[in-house]
């Protein structure tokens, strides 16, 4: 069966950067695009960007331009989201999801166990 | 921009019918899909392709689309549907995802 699991909960403080991994099992690694998509204390969901394992393309949403580097090491499975100069306002529940991309359309059908990132003085 | 607009909040009593909304503007023309979130726990894709339903989601679980509006309906609602809902889809040049702002669901 599908998993995705991702590493733990991280404290930062304003400024720095953070880096998650999410490790993936039970299916071609390739064969789905990668998504990450966060979630502040409270809020609703908001989506980051997506990378294709198989190729390497990275697509963000244009607010994170710049501040966020999607990867992959598909020799392990494990794709991974850092995000740079981080703020109070990034402070939030960082998801991987499985899922679509372009041709196929949008959906995340298998999501990793969420990992918390603090970003505090 | 492209924007998917939710109710704020459903209350139904258990084993009444519940309809959660999800209007697009401008209009969507890539398919809709539907999450379930728990306290603490991550998403669960309730709904796909505005109206399918993956393997292991009660039959219970259905989806509708018509004009600009979607809308996820739960026949015989039971407590453990008590959750925040999530509408998702794409713009239309299917390049970015958008979200829905979240609908909780109470059960009465």
């Amino acid at each position: 069966q599908v998993h995705l699991v991702q590493s733990g909960a991280e404290v930062k403080k304003p400024g720095a950067s953070v880096k998650v991994s999410c490790k993936a099992s039970g299916y071609t690694f390739t064969g789905y695009y990668m998504h990450w998509v966060r979630q502040a204390p409270g809020q609703g969901l908001e989506w980051m960007g997506w990378i294709n394992p198989n190729s390497g393309v990275t697509n963000y949403v244009q607010k994170f331009q710049g501040r966020v580097t999607m990867t992959r090491d598909t020799s392990i499975f494990t794709a991974y989201m850092e995000l740079s100069s981080l703020r109070s306002d990034d402070t939030a529940v960082y998801y991987c999801a499985r899922g679509g991309g372009p041709s196929t359309g949008y959906y995340f059908d298998y999501w990793g166990q969420g990992t918390l990132v603090t970003v505090s003085s | 921009s492209y924007e998917l607009t939710q109710p704020p909040s459903v209350s139904v009593s258990p084993g009444q019918t519940a309809r959660i909304t999800c209007s697009a503007d401008p209009l969507p023309k890539q398919y809709a899909y539907w999450y379930q979130q728990k306290p603490g726990q991550a998403p669960v894709m309730v709904i796909y392709k505005d109206s399918e339903r993956p393997s292991g989601i009660p039959e219970r679980f259905s989806g509708s689309s018509s004009g600009t509006t979607v809308t996820l309906t739960i026949s015989g609602v039971q407590a453990e549907d008590e959750a925040d809902y999530y509408c998702q889809s794409a713009n239309s040049s299917g390049t970015h995802v958008v979200f829905g702002g979240g609908t909780k669901l109470t059960v009465l």
